[in-house]
C-alpha cells in the first residue's frame, strides 16, 4: 500500500519556466512533509519541508504548498535551471520515520 | 558539518561473505537510519536507531544485522546475502523528534 504517491514519473521543463511537482498522500496522521532531490548513485539531498499546520513554505526558488483537505502537496521551482535536473522525492513524516513517494524525474532543458 | 559519511562507496560480495557497511555523523543527531533503494524505486526504511537503541525494524531479513556502537556510528552487518539484495544502501540521521533527515552518499552493494 503506497501511502505517498507521485503520479508523474517524469517532467520536462524549459529553463526559466516554472516546474511543478506533485505528491499525494493517504495517511492524515502525517505531520510533516519534505522534498528531497536525488542524483543517480547518491543519497537524497534535503530541499524544503512544511509542517502540516501550514499551507505554504518558501525558500528561494523553491516553494512547497500543502492542501490538507485534498491530501496533496506540490513543489514549485521558479525559475527552473538545468542544474535542477534530478529525481525529486516527496516524503511524509510520522512516528520516527520518513515514507517516500515514488519520485519524479525532472529534466530542465535550455 | 552537515555530513553523513558512508563507507565503502562500492562493495561487491559473494553470497557466503560477511561484510559491514559503516556510517558516521557528527551533527549530534541521536536518530540514525538505514534505508535500501533499488533502481527506480523510492528509498525503503530498514532500521531506525534512537539514542543507540533499535526503535524500528521493518521486518528486514536476519541476514541484515544493524549495530549502533555509539551516537555517531551506525553499522550494517551483512551475511549470506542474496543477489536480490543488490541495491544502494543509504544511511541517514536526524534530530530525535526532528523531521529533516540528512542522508549519506550511499553504498552501492552488488551480491554475486
Amino acid at each position: 500500500d503506497q501511502q505517498v504517491k507521485q503520479n508523474s514519473p517524469s517532467l520536462s521543463v524549459q529553463e526559466g519556466r516554472i516546474s511543478i511537482l506533485n505528491c499525494d498522500y493517504t495517511n492524515s496522521m502525517f505531520d510533516y512533509f519534505l522534498w528531497y532531490k536525488k542524483y543517480p548513485a547518491e543519497g537524497p539531498t534535503f530541499l524544503i519541508s512544511i509542517s502540516s499546520i501550514k499551507d505554504k513554505n518558501e525558500d528561494g526558488r523553491f516553494t512547497v504548498f500543502l492542501n490538507k483537505s485534498a491530501k496533496h502537496l506540490s513543489l514549485h521551482i521558479v525559475p527552473s535551471q538545468p542544474g535542477d535536473s534530478a529525481v525529486y522525492f516527496c516524503a511524509a513524516s510520522g512516528t520516527d520515520k520518513l515514507i517516500f513517494g515514488t519520485g519524479t524525474r525532472l529534466q530542465v532543458f535550455p | 558539518d552537515t555530513e553523513v559519511t558512508q563507507t565503502p562507496k562500492h562493495l561487491v560480495m559473494g553470497m557466503t561473505n560477511k561484510k559491514s557497511l559503516k556510517c558516521e555523523q557528527h551533527m549530534g543527531h541521536r536518530a540514525m537510519y538505514w534505508y535500501k533503494q533499488k533502481a527506480k524505486k523510492p528509498p525503503e526504511l530498514m532500521f531506525v536507531y534512537s539514542y543507540e537503541k533499535l526503535s524500528i525494524n521493518e521486518s528486514v531479513p536476519s541476514r541484515f544485522s544493524p549495530e549502533c556502537p555509539n551516537s555517531s556510528l551506525l553499522n550494517l552487518h551483512l551475511h549470506a546475502l542474496q543477489p536480490e539484495d543488490s541495491a544502494l544502501y543509504l544511511c541517514a540521521s536526524s534530530q530525535t523528534g526532528g523531521h529533516e533527515a540528512f542522508f549519506g552518499q550511499g553504498t552501492r552493494l552488488t551480491v554475486v
